[in-house]
């Protein structure tokens, strides 16, 4: 049962674009939301959280949207550099729960 | 400033081995989360630990895993006897406080282990 999914495997960007990685979840207790970014060879690094009592938080490129009627978050990276190629997680948890549940990942390509 | 520190990062066991991976949390952070990640897939949660207690282990497969975060020294997952399918990433991670309502976990590094 996978309570969040992530279904674009891989997205293609032309650099300078805005890359638009989504996320949707089916456990209506997820409070809190979080994107990782992970490299080859390394563990995942935080970028940007999300709290349910909010739609939206921004952190210099980066910004995540959270629709909790259509159980959907998004992050937005603009503009994309060659840096942000990687692979990007969503996770999310429930209040009062100690784990984070992941999606499978989606890789970003960004093109020069 | 060190973050989550990991070792061995790669470890190589023949079927039936034993593997410890050892996992020391951020500066000032109690709790440590180990997470797993098979190849194409997302990380999967395994256990949560505070120092001397397992919180929540509802993701530690029943036979052959076991988990511990002593008084002194590293937190150690143990997978005894391992197979093929044990091959896979694991990451550690540890946050100053439970990871929920804005508490973020931060990432080591991972130990990737091979079963050949």
């Amino acid at each position: 049962d996978q309570q969040v999914k992530q279904n674009s495997p891989s997205l293609s960007v032309q650099e300078g674009r805005i890359s638009i990685l989504n996320c949707d979840y089916t456990n209506s207790m997820f409070d809190y939301f979080l994107w990782y970014k992970k490299y080859p060879a390394e563990g995942p690094t935080f970028l940007i959280s999300i709290s349910s009592i909010k739609d939206k938080n921004e952190d210099g490129r980066f910004t995540v949207f959270l629709n909790k009627s259509a159980k959907h978050l998004s992050l937005h990276i603009v503009p994309s550099q060659p840096g942000d190629s990687a692979v990007y997680f969503c996770a999310a948890s429930e209040e009062g729960a100690q784990k984070l549940v992941f999606g499978q990942g989606t890789r970003l390509t960004i093109n020069p | 400033n060190a973050g989550v520190m990991q070792n061995p990062r790669h470890l190589v066991r023949r079927r039936g081995q034993e593997a410890r991976l050892r996992c020391s949390p951020m500066k000032g952070h109690s709790h440590v989360y180990w997470y797993r990640q098979l190849p194409e897939e997302g990380l999967k949660f395994m256990v949560y630990l505070q120092k001397e207690n397992i919180i929540d282990e509802s993701g530690m497969p029943k036979e052959r895993f076991s988990a511990e975060f002593p008084k002194e020294g590293p937190s150690i997952l143990r997978i005894q006897q391992v197979v093929r399918g044990d091959s896979a990433a694991y990451f550690c991670a540890s946050s100053p406080s439970m990871a929920n309502s804005g508490n973020t976990i931060y990432f080591g590094e991972g130990s990737w282990l091979t079963v050949v």
